[in-house]
């Protein structure tokens, strides 16, 4: 079955306490990239990545990074968590050919750091 | 800085009258637009897309598109409660980093 999969789908953990959530995708996509989703905020995009070894800040890249080191994988890592970090994340994967491909979404992670 | 903007709603209609959702965009060199439905809690699900100006029609739903004015609309008609939702809009670019840009999403009530 095509799909992204995340782990884990809930953490609960404390300011400063370095955590990864990984993402991985079976499509063989090129395009990978996380979201977080606040309240009235809608999605917005912290990196994302065009292939291997090749990524880039989206909107709100502060506190995070990532790493795409196979075309599959595309963890999200926070250093050092802060509360301001609590959210619902989302990792999203689509074909690179042409802008018409949509993006296929994992079942997010929610993250609460206290 | 490209922008999309939605109502955030809520937009409450009855049970099996047509729902219009709009959807404003700033980048004049968007190339390709979609609608995704998120229930609570869960993730996006892509529900249309379009590219060409004028309609498409997917079963109940329909999305219109209009480059000129900036503007793409998703139509639901027949709602039904099993509709409510928020519906993001979506829409990408030819070029740069093909990831698209999501608006805020309009949340939608349908009431029996």
């Amino acid at each position: 079955e095509a799909q992204v999969t995340q782990n884990p789908r809930y953490l609960i953990t404390v300011t400063g306490k370095k955590l990864t959530v990984t993402c991985s995708q079976n499509m063989n996509h090129e395009y990978m990239s996380w979201y977080r989703q606040d309240p009235g905020l809608g999605l917005r995009q912290i990196y994302y990545s065009m292939n291997v070894e090749v990524t880039d800040k989206g909107d709100v890249p502060e506190g995070y990074k990532v790493s795409r080191k196979e075309k599959r994988n595309f963890p999200l890592i926070l250093e050092s968590p802060s509360p301001n970090q609590t959210s619902l994340y989302f990792c999203a994967s689509s074909l690179y050919r042409d802008s018409h491909n949509e993006q296929f979404f994992g079942p997010g992670t929610r993250l609460t750091v206290l | 800085q490209k922008e999309v903007e939605q109502n955030s709603g809520p937009l409450s209609v009855p049970e099996g009258a047509i729902a219009s959702l709009n959807c404003t965009y700033s980048d004049r060199g968007s190339q390709s637009f979609f609608w995704y439905r998120q229930y609570s809690g869960k993730s996006p699900e892509l529900i249309m897309s379009i590219y060409s100006n004028g309609d498409k029609e997917d079963g109940r739903f329909t999305a219109q598109l209009n480059k000129a004015s900036q503007y793409v609309s998703l139509l639901i008609r027949d709602s039904q409660p099993s509709d409510s939702a928020t519906y993001l809009c979506a829409v990408r670019s030819s070029g740069g980093s093909y990831i698209p840009t999501f608006g805020r999403g309009t949340s939608l009530i349908v009431h029996p």
